[in-house]
């Protein structure tokens, strides 16, 4: 079956940290991928888009790679601020007429 | 731009009731999507339409909901009648190009509460 699993539910770093989320898919073969933020009582609000043919795309501190190989996304925030805390959703395309999937996210606390 | 619009942001509402949920795309958009979100399953897409014509909905529940479009700057999705398992936040999304995968522009959201 086809799945979209992101890491875990809840990752707690400390600020300054870098803090690394991943998303893993089964059985979908994604023309690309798209990560979101999303605060409480919020609708999503997007990141960054990564295409099949790029490996690493990069947008201030955030950085996120591609793996098709792996079947795997990983998003990167570096120096981590409080600010950072929120629930990250990674969400892919299959095909060229696909509607975006969505994981589940993981809840990303930041502490001073 | 405002945004996607959606309101109410809160509603209350008893088994068997009508609910009727609004949405207001971000203009010059091409597409709309209406969203259920649950901690159990997560984001989940109900329905899309493309220049107001609808394109799936195979992620529609069941026959009590239903959804319409009749201008590109109007949405609705209904349920009726309502049931404490449709307690969730449904979100309407909006997003510009020529396919449905592109960036999707979320709204804040409906919270919904079936008693």
């Amino acid at each position: 079956s086809q799945k979209i699993e992101q890491n875990s539910e809840a990752l707690n770093i400390q600020e300054g940290k870098t803090a690394t989320l991943t998303c893993n898919y089964t059985n979908y073969s994604p023309a690309y991928l798209q990560w979101y933020r999303q605060d409480p009582g919020r609708g999503p609000v997007f990141l960054l888009l990564i295409r099949e043919n790029e490996k690493e795309k990069r947008k201030e501190r955030l950085k996120v790679t591609f793996d098709t190989t792996l079947k795997q996304s990983l998003f990167h925030i570096t120096a981590s601020q409080p600010a950072d805390s929120a629930t990250y959703l990674c969400a892919l395309v299959t095909g060229s007429q696909g509607n975006l999937i969505f994981g589940k996210g993981t809840k990303l606390s930041v502490k001073p | 731009d405002a945004g996607v619009i959606q309101s109410p942001r809160h509603e209350v509402t008893e088994m068997g009731q009508e609910v009727t949920l609004r949405c207001k795309p971000i203009s010059g958009h091409d597409y709309l999507f209406w969203y259920r979100q649950t901690m159990m399953r997560g984001l989940e897409l109900l329905i899309y339409f493309n220049n107001n014509v609808p394109i799936d909905d195979s992620g529609m529940p069941e026959d009590r909901f239903s959804a319409k479009m009749p201008n590109a700057s109007f949405s609705t999705l209904k349920i009726q009648p309502s049931e404490p398992r449709d307690s969730a936040v449904y979100f309407c999304a909006s997003s510009l190009g020529d396919r449905a995968g592109e960036t999707q522009y979320f709204g804040p959201g409906t919270r919904l509460l079936v008693l």
